[in-house]
């Protein structure tokens, strides 16, 4: 079980809006920044928002990222087939002295 | 481009020792902290340990502390990772990325170990 939660799936037709959420706790999000990663399997992971809502260099800006208290959230607007993957969210958590994991969320773009 | 690439990984039995080296290129490797990262068959990501840019501080997934060490070698630009007392649980890929506190913005392609008895 994760310390993060995150709903197991999402899904949307090409050119929708999906959000989903990352719920977690005063150790973690409330007090450190939020990282979203995108992992098709078989690849390497790609940070896709950092810093709670910063895009790195290259990724698009049909990705947005949010946070509020103990939760945060990821949008995807916009949607591409290309988009179809696993999303993680990530974040240090003061308690445990390391970086915990959300257990994913499979996005299937319909 | 920054560039990571991992090796070591093998088919190890249970209560073996294994070590895994990740090698940077493209960026001033002993100026970033490093991760390893791990993802058993069907499960998500899960960190396992971090080390700062310059070797001085290390951190550890409860899973795995007193039986994984981290370590490096800037003058080589490798990161590494000895596993000891390997159990099944520790089978997985296993990814080197640059970066700790839950940003890894460049990642390697992982290596896979397997554990069995």
């Amino acid at each position: 079980q994760s310390v993060l939660t995150q709903p197991p799936s999402a899904s949307g037709t090409p050119g929708q809006t999906v959000t989903f959420s990352c719920s977690g706790s005063s150790s973690n999000i409330e007090d450190n920044t939020v990282n979203w990663y995108q992992h098709i399997p078989g690849t390497a992971p790609k940070l896709v928002i950092y810093s709670n809502n910063e895009r790195p260099s290259g990724v698009p800006a049909r990705f947005s990222g949010s946070k509020s208290g103990t939760s945060a959230s990821l949008a995807i607007s916009g949607l591409q087939s290309e988009d179809e993957a696993d999303y993680y969210c990530a974040a240090w958590d003061d308690s445990l002295n390391g970086v915990v994991f959300g257990g994913g969320t499979k996005v299937t773009v319909l | 481009e920054e560039q990571l690439a991992e090796s070591g990984g093998d088919l190890v039995q249970i209560g073996g020792s294994l070590r895994l080296s990740c090698g940077g290129s493209g960026f001033t490797f002993g100026g970033y902290a490093m991760s390893w990262v791990r993802q058993a068959p069907g499960k998500g990501l899960e960190w396992v340990s971090g080390i700062s840019g310059n070797g001085g501080r290390t951190y550890f997934a409860a899973s795995v502390k007193g039986r994984f060490s981290i370590s490096r070698d800037n003058s080589k630009n490798t990161l590494y990772l000895q596993m000891n007392s390997l159990r099944g649980d520790d089978t997985a890929v296993y990814f080197c990325a640059r970066g700790l506190y839950g940003r890894f913005d460049s990642w390697g392609q992982g290596t896979l170990v397997a554990v069995s008895s």
